[in-house]
């Protein structure tokens, strides 16, 4: 089966460094993605790599190791509006979009 | 803001009924996916349709069928209504210039539906 790893919660201080970990089982990996979603809200995207390494975007970076099947995504300076749930997600070559159960981001002041 | 609207915003249906749930795009994109989100969990992928045609299924039973219209809407039926149908339904445009699956989807705020 095809399946997406995530830890359901992590808990972290305002100003410090968050890492999410996602593992995946899938077939014909394409891409993995990040998605941000708050309590009642709608997901939005934050990063998306098809490649191995590092993809920046401000105070989000996103890494992925196809040989692993592993990728993580990295907040940096946290702010209290950070806090939400991240969903990592797989596309698949045939035309599959899996997501992780995703992971819930607390931050305490 | 996306420019991704769907409506309705709510919806109280019962057992055995049908519903449809409307999307439209932003402008531009010509990709369009449906997913169901249960609460507490992660979307679930129903389908994707490119250029109005369904080129991708998650593991959803044939009750649950879809349109995409020439104007890049979007409708997702859903026939013979289960309890458990009971979700936040979500679709998201996007703009695939090639490869199976878009990098990159907008969300609309979604249509919550409740199976009585």
């Amino acid at each position: 089966g095809q399946s997406l790893e995530q830890p359901s919660e992590v808990t972290a201080v305002e100003g410090a460094i968050v890492q999410i970990n996602c593992t995946y089982q899938t077939s014909g990996f394409y891409g993995l993605s990040w998605y941000q979603q708050h309590d009642g809200g709608a997901p939005t995207f934050l990063s998306y790599n098809a490649l191995d390494g590092l993809e920046e975007t401000g105070r989000f970076s996103s890494f992925l190791s196809r040989s692993d099947s592993y990728g993580y995504l990295l907040l940096q300076e946290l702010q209290m509006k950070d806090s939400a749930s991240y969903f990592c997600a797989v596309g698949t070559s045939n035309y599959q979009l899996i997501w992780g159960a995703g992971t819930k981001l607390i931050i305490k002041p | 803001e996306t420019g991704v609207t769907q409506s309705p915003t709510h919806l109280i249906k019962t057992r055995g009924q049908q519903v449809t749930l409307r999307c439209s795009s932003q402008s531009g994109h010509n990709t369009v996916s449906w997913y169901q989100q249960a609460l507490g969990q992660g979307p679930q992928f129903i389908f994707q349709y490119y250029r109005e045609e369904e080129n991708g299924r998650g593991n959803f039973p044939p009750r649950f069928s879809g349109l995409q219209f020439p104007n890049y809407s979007s409708e997702l039926n859903v026939n013979a209504l289960e309890l458990d149908d009971s979700a936040l339904y979500l679709c998201a445009s996007s703009f695939r210039l090639a490869g199976p699956v878009p990098e990159t989807q907008y969300f609309g705020p979604g249509t919550r539906l409740l199976v009585l």
